[in-house]
């Protein structure tokens, strides 16, 4: 069974823009992951958010964590066309011997 | 330094069939877990596999079986196809079991399987 709901579905925006996509899961966590897939193949792994952590950058990445909500949200700035790729959070219920539980993912087409 | 590899790239099998998929983890890594992709969906967990044995299985049928090797290598193998195990099967591998800090897991590029 899916955890997450990744918001929206789909994203189309234009080069230079902003893309923020949101995931809400439904039972606790010990961490949040983000993974972006590009055409069907493997997972690549952007950031990963502690339970405890608000907000997290990495690069052009920003993740915020807001736990009381259950949600996450992942901002890419200034985006470029080689962004284009599905996007899915991923939540793991425990520091060790955790799985993922992945969310249905966001596809974001970046035009250039 | 060699990340996940899967192998075949691309499967086609007949309906009641079986098949094996291969999975050698990341350099440094002792943990392999299995997912399944559908079109359109996000990965499902299939099990894992730590110290040669399956440690965790998340909702599929005993025709979905794994093994893990001494050198930390991976077979999944599917009894009995049937259509709807048609997929992209994602290998991932970490160390001890959880996600290593900052890096998550390591994904494989996966093994496409038709069932027809």
């Amino acid at each position: 069974s899916q955890q997450g709901e990744e918001d929206p579905q789909a994203l189309s925006i234009q080069e230079g823009e902003n893309a923020t996509m949101n995931c809400s899961y439904k039972t606790s966590i010990n961490n949040l992951q983000w993974y972006r897939q590009n055409s069907g193949r493997g997972l690549v792994h952007l950031i990963l958010i502690r339970s405890n952590e608000r907000e997290k950058h990495s690069g052009r990445l920003r993740v915020t964590l807001d736990t009381s909500k259950k949600s996450s949200s992942l901002l890419i700035t200034a985006s470029r066309a080689a962004d284009t790729a599905s996007y899915f959070c991923a939540t793991a219920a425990n520091s060790g011997y955790s799985t993922l539980t992945f969310g249905k993912g966001t596809m974001l087409l970046v035009s250039p | 330094d060699a990340g996940v590899t899967q192998s075949p790239t691309h499967l086609i099998k007949t309906r009641g069939q079986q098949v094996t998929l291969r999975c050698s983890p990341k350099s440094g890594h002792d943990t392999v877990s299995w997912y399944q992709q559908a079109l359109g969906q996000g990965p499902q967990f299939i099990f894992q596999y730590y110290e040669e044995e399956e440690r965790q299985r998340g909702n599929f049928p005993d025709r979905f079986s794994g093994h893990q090797f001494p050198n930390y290598s991976s077979e999944l193998n599917v009894n009995a196809l049937l259509l709807g195990d048609s997929a992209l099967y994602l290998c991932a591998s970490s160390w001890r079991q959880g996600a290593t800090p900052n890096y998550g897991y390591t994904f494989g590029s996966g093994t496409r399987l038709t069932v027809v």
